[in-house]
């Protein structure tokens, strides 16, 4: 079955610090792979999406992803944190069941950027 | 602009109550779904829908009801057998397998 883990419920990092949000994924078939925000007492949002082609995706606010297969994962970066960028992210896979589409959620990252 | 409304964003409910939370969608999408959100837990599937008049149970289906009379309109009830009801309700819509999610309701049982 598949599944998505996030590693890390809570990221602290500082302004204009590296970010780096973890998502790894079990699939048996090659997956489709979404990050989403979610800020307080918000729906989600979608970042990015990776689905077929280039493994390097580039989202919304400067945020990236890479796909790796051999390793499973499909982690979310950006270069320089800004304090806007506090939130909630979501890292999901698409699965095709029974004739429908879904999308399975990781557990959710919540990232705090301070000063 | 099209979108996904929620309502209402905030639902205050006294035990053995049924509420029902209203989601309407202008997307013009085939596909709906319900999750239920508690910290810590990301995303509960609970109702989903691919099409008018077809909806199915998802993960966490018990204590909810669902109906899908109009493409536009996915509503869920919450019945009074949903032993926790307190928690973050969004739904979302379909289309080319991303989902686009409304702004959520918050139901609280008092």
């Amino acid at each position: 079955a598949q599944s998505v883990t996030q590693l890390g419920s809570h990221v602290s990092v500082s302004e204009g610090a590296l970010v780096l949000l973890r998502c790894n994924y079990s699939s048996s078939v090659p997956p489709y792979l979404f990050w989403y925000v979610q800020y307080p007492n918000q729906g989600l949002q979608l970042l990015l999406k990776y689905t077929t082609g280039a493994t390097l995706v580039k989202g919304i606010n400067g945020f990236e992803a890479e796909f790796k297969k051999s390793e499973t994962s499909f982690h979310l970066t950006k270069p320089s944190a800004h304090m806007s960028d506090a939130a909630e992210y979501f890292c999901a896979v698409s699965v095709f069941s029974g004739g429908y589409n879904k999308l399975i959620f990781g557990a959710g990252t919540r990232l705090a950027v301070h000063p | 602009d099209g979108g996904i409304t929620q309502s209402p964003k905030y639902l205050f409910r006294k035990e053995g109550q049924n509420v029902t939370l209203s989601c309407e969608q202008n997307l013009n999408h085939d596909a709906m779904y319900w999750y239920r959100q508690d910290p810590g837990q990301g995303l509960r599937l609970i109702y989903y829908s691919q099409i008018v008049n077809d909806f199915q149970k998802g993960d966490i289906a018990e204590g909810y009801s669902v109906s899908r009379e109009k493409k536009e309109s996915f509503p869920l009830t919450v019945t009074s057998a949903q032993k926790n009801p307190t928690a973050f309700y969004l739904c979302a819509s379909m289309m080319n397998l991303e989902q686009f999610f409304g702004p959520g309701t918050r139901l609280t049982v008092l």
